[in-house]
């Protein structure tokens, strides 16, 4: 009954890296989404994406990219790693109306 | 400014209390959702909805469109109901605006 994986649930990379996360729905969804959660900020929106190579800055999108090459699979990328993007990172994929969300079991990334 | 105001942040009872947490927003919406996250966990959908009122076991979630408010209730609280519950909006298109969470112990 899995619906939306991560990669990873736990990662540890070095300040500077390049950094890949991935995840995978197999619901069929048009949207898709990459969020980081931090204590005391709640969840916000680093990017969107409506489509297959569509994609859509959200609320904190600086030092983040992404790629959609296929529907199923969004991926968020830390092009160098920095401390501050040590946090919990969750994806999550919706349909059309009424845009029930679906979330991934998370990434717990810490940067060194 | 599209805003979702979730009360209280933090919410410790005993084991067998109804519970009640709320949800406030400013502006018209096409759908509201509670979520829930057990620590260390991920989040899980447990309701949506755009009028009235949805009823799961011991949860029920109500809406109130004119005054943009929305409670959650547990009814016989459980220590398997600590967890953080979040309130999410949609305004109108598929990206959720969060609440900042709503962290429950229930104690035994």
């Amino acid at each position: 009954d899995v619906k939306v994986t991560q990669s990873s649930r736990y990662l540890v990379k070095r300040t500077g890296e390049k950094v890949f996360l991935e995840c995978v729905q197999d619901m069929d969804h048009e949207n898709m989404f990459w969020y980081r959660q931090d204590p005391g900020l709640g969840l916000r929106l680093i990017y969107f994406s409506y489509d297959v190579k569509m994609k859509e800055k959200g609320d904190i999108p600086e030092g983040y990219s992404v790629s959609r090459e296929k529907k199923e699979r969004f991926s968020l990328i830390l092009e160098s790693a920095s401390t501050n993007q040590t946090s919990m990172y969750l994806c999550a994929s919706t349909g059309a109306l009424p845009y029930e969300q679906y979330f991934g079991p998370g990434t717990r990334l810490t940067v060194t | 400014k599209n805003e979702v105001e979730q009360s209280p942040q933090n919410l410790t009872a005993q084991e067998g209390e109804f519970i009640t947490i709320n949800c406030s927003y400013s502006v018209g919406i096409s759908a509201l959702h509670w979520l829930q996250q057990h620590p260390g966990g991920g989040i899980v959908s447990l309701f949506m909805l755009s009028s009235g009122k949805k009823k799961h076991g011991r949860l029920i979630a109500t809406i109130n469109i004119q005054e943009k408010h929305s409670s959650l209730h547990i009814t016989a609280s459980h220590p398997r109901d600590s967890a953080v519950y979040i309130c999410a909006v949609n305004f109108g298109n598929e990206k959720l605006t969060f609440g900042t969470g709503t962290r429950l112990t229930i104690i035994p």
